[in-house]
């Protein structure tokens, strides 16, 4: 089927603004999982969902992110008062199970003016 | 606490030549090891992969042993062409610290010239 999807492409947004970004993992794969990526820098983890289990939030640089993920299925990551430092690349993948293989979709990159 | 610990770049290399990126993890336990790679302008995807100890994964050329011993899993190719120009991520399937946090490599830039 298809791929892992993401949008939007790209988002340009003003500090201060809220934003949500969507993610729609491989059908049937349990795990989801969001990192970012700044400009030049490694894969940063923010979050993950297993199966119906509550997320792990660890990864969260600050209380202004949350990720919910309705149905098992399509997740979403929302950034409140979005800052200049959350400007980068939000990369979505999926599993089957957790820590297998991920699957990445395209990303979105912010860009917080 | 648990680290991944990548070679870092950019490496610089003529086609035909010997490529190896060394990473090393401190943690134990892995259930699998990864190598994932980004080309120009594409998403991430995996290149490879070793489930246990001494397994070896290999794909389009490329090699990398999970050696548990040295906690390694560095990756290795014998003869590199234009396009394998890319950014390698070497990532643990999980680091067994606080969270379970999910953690890869920083990346290695790989820049082949003809």
């Amino acid at each position: 089927g298809a791929g892992v999807s993401q949008s939007p492409s790209n988002k340009v947004t003003e500090k201060g603004k809220d934003v949500e970004l969507r993610c729609d993992p491989i059908s049937g794969h349990t795990a989801l999982y969001w990192y970012r990526q700044s400009l030049g820098q490694g894969l940063e983890f923010l979050i993950y969902f297993q199966g119906n289990s509550a997320p792990d939030k660890s990864g969260l640089p600050s209380d202004r992110f949350s990720a919910e993920r309705t149905g098992g299925s399509v997740s979403t990551l929302t950034i409140q008062r979005t800052q200049q430092e959350d400007s980068a690349v939000y990369l979505c993948a999926s599993s089957q199970k957790w820590a297998d293989t991920q699957y990445f979709g395209p990303g979105t990159r912010l860009t917080v003016l | 606490g648990d680290s991944v610990t990548q070679m870092e770049g950019p490496v610089t290399l003529s086609e035909e030549a010997f490529l190896t990126i060394n990473c090393t993890y401190t943690a134990t336990g892995y259930p699998s090891l990864f190598w994932y790679v980004q080309y120009p302008g594409e998403g991430l995807q995996l290149l490879l992969k070793a489930t246990k100890a001494d397994d070896k994964g290999s794909n389009k050329g490329f090699e990398a042993t999970y050696r548990k011993e040295t906690t390694s899993f560095h990756l290795e190719k014998g003869s590199v062409q234009v396009s394998d120009s890319a950014v390698y991520f070497c990532a643990p399937g999980i680091i067994k610290a606080a969270g379970n946090k999910l953690t890869f490599g920083g990346g290695t830039r790989v820049l082949v010239k003809p």
